[in-house]
């Protein structure tokens, strides 16, 4: 059952031009998203995250947008650069029923930034 | 302090033999996870604990795996008797609080032939 989901495996984009990256998620009871974003033979790493409470958050280039109704949420980079090429992941968390709060991620967008 | 840090960064072992994987979490975080990736997919939960205490073990992990956290601080991953479907990236990850973001060391990346 994969609770958090993107649904593109892949994206190329323009120097300049703004990357999407969508993410759907089926539980309600995730309270907080968030993006990361990953190179070969790393760790993820943090990028920008929101609360359930809020429908946007914005930090520098990077935007997130949040639809609760719809239960999905976007990441937009603008503008893209070639060093933003990587594989970014959508996270969600809450509580699961033995009361661990954990993350759970999707599959990841690679995103191609094209000079 | 300079993050997550997990050793060693890669290992490659025989099929049957088992292996160890560290983690030293940011100092100050209670809170411990490990993932595991493989080629295509993205981090699935493993393990967390809460301080030392280990307060969910996932079905992906079979009595093979075992990890500890003995005093709260740095963790333990073990596999014994590995198998090759056991190769993947092992990811382990720290945070302070709920509704904040988790740190991620830099993975140990497991080939086992």
């Amino acid at each position: 059952d994969q609770q958090v989901k993107q649904n593109s495996p892949s994206l190329s984009v323009q120097e300049g031009r703004i990357s999407i990256l969508n993410c759907d998620y089926t539980n309600s009871m995730f309270d907080y998203f968030l993006w990361y974003k990953k190179y070969p033979a790393e760790g993820p790493t943090f990028l920008i995250s929101i609360s359930s409470i809020k429908d946007k958050n914005e930090d520098g280039r990077f935007t997130v947008f949040l639809n609760k109704s719809a239960k999905h949420l976007s990441l937009h980079i603008v503008p893209s650069q070639p060093g933003d090429s990587a594989v970014y992941f959508c996270a969600a968390s809450a509580f699961g029923p033995s009361g661990t709060y954990k993350y759970i991620f999707g599959t990841g967008t690679r995103l191609k930034v094209l000079a | 302090d300079t993050g997550v840090s997990q050793d060693p960064r890669h290992k490659i072992t025989k099929r049957g033999q088992n292996v160890t994987f560290r983690c030293d979490p940011i100092s100050e975080h209670n809170r411990l996870y490990w993932y595991r990736q493989t080629l295509g997919q993205g981090p699935e939960f493993l393990t967390y604990f809460q301080n030392e205490a280990q307060l969910e073990k996932s079905r992906l992990l079979s009595d093979r795996f075992s990890a500890e956290r003995p005093k709260g601080s740095f963790s333990t991953l073990e596999i014994q008797r590995t198998e090759q479907g056991d190769s993947a990236m092992y990811l382990c990850a720290s945070t302070l609080n709920m509704n904040t973001e988790a740190f991620f060391g830099q993975g140990t990346r497991l080939t086992v032939v």
